[in-house]
């Protein structure tokens, strides 16, 4: 069936370092991607997105890449700072062209 | 700001009731999403309608679950005969066109959170 999973359920970043969050995903018909991040008692904000067409897009301090090869996308966050913790979350489209599909997320916390 | 809301932000209820929760979705947005998130998982997709139609209601669990957009704005969610699973956070997105791409964000409202007890 259709799965978005990550590779890691919590990461732990020095203030100021940089983030990076790993996603795998399964079906080869999904040609979209977000990014979301979560705040607790929030509903999931957007961050960015990319099309299957693309390697690669830059957003402020974040930047996402996608590798189709090995079904993998990444969230790139420069410079992370106390107000990037939450949990984030990968999405595909899988076979629809409007219904996502969410991993189970990656915790981000930041140390002082 | 005029983005998704969603009333109540929080609902207790028993087994075996009904439920409605409502949710305004950004003006003009022509479509909008229903997911539900259990604890320490990715939201869930449930429904989407395209206008007044619901376009793919393929992730409702089980007949209990309904929703309506008579007006093509304005959404509801209806759970009867709730159970204890049903417990959780109900999310709704809208998006300006429903065609997932660049240019077509699903923007989430805040949630409204269910306790069945």
């Amino acid at each position: 069936g259709e799965s978005v999973g990550l590779h890691l359920p919590t990461l732990s970043v020095q203030e100021g370092d940089n983030s990076i969050i790993n996603c795998a995903y399964s079906n080869s018909a999904s040609d979209y991607f977000i990014w979301y991040k979560q705040e607790s008692g929030k509903g999931p904000q957007f961050i960015i997105d990319i099309r299957s067409n693309m390697d690669k897009r830059q957003g402020q301090r974040v930047t996402v890449l996608l590798n189709k090869t090995v079904k993998h996308l990444s969230l790139q966050i420069a410079a992370t700072q106390p107000g990037d913790s939450a949990v984030y979350f990968c999405a595909e489209n899988g076979s629809s062209a409007s219904k996502i599909i969410f991993g189970s997320g990656t915790r981000l916390s930041i140390r002082p | 700001g005029a983005g998704v809301s969603q009333t109540p932000s929080n609902k207790v209820t028993e087994k075996g009731k009904y439920v409605e929760l409502r949710c305004d979705p950004i003006s003009g947005h022509t479509a909008l999403y229903w997911y539900r998130q259990s604890l320490g998982q990715g939201p869930e997709f449930l429904i989407y309608f395209q206008g007044t139609g619901a376009a793919d209601d393929s992730g409702l669990p089980n007949d209990r679950f309904f929703a309506v957009r008579p007006e093509g704005s304005v959404s509801t969610l209806k759970i009867q005969r709730t159970e204890r699973g049903d417990s959780a956070v109900y999310l709704c997105a809208s998006s300006l066109t429903g065609l997932a791409g660049i240019e077509d964000t699903q923007y989430f409202g805040p949630g409204t959170r269910l306790t069945v007890l």
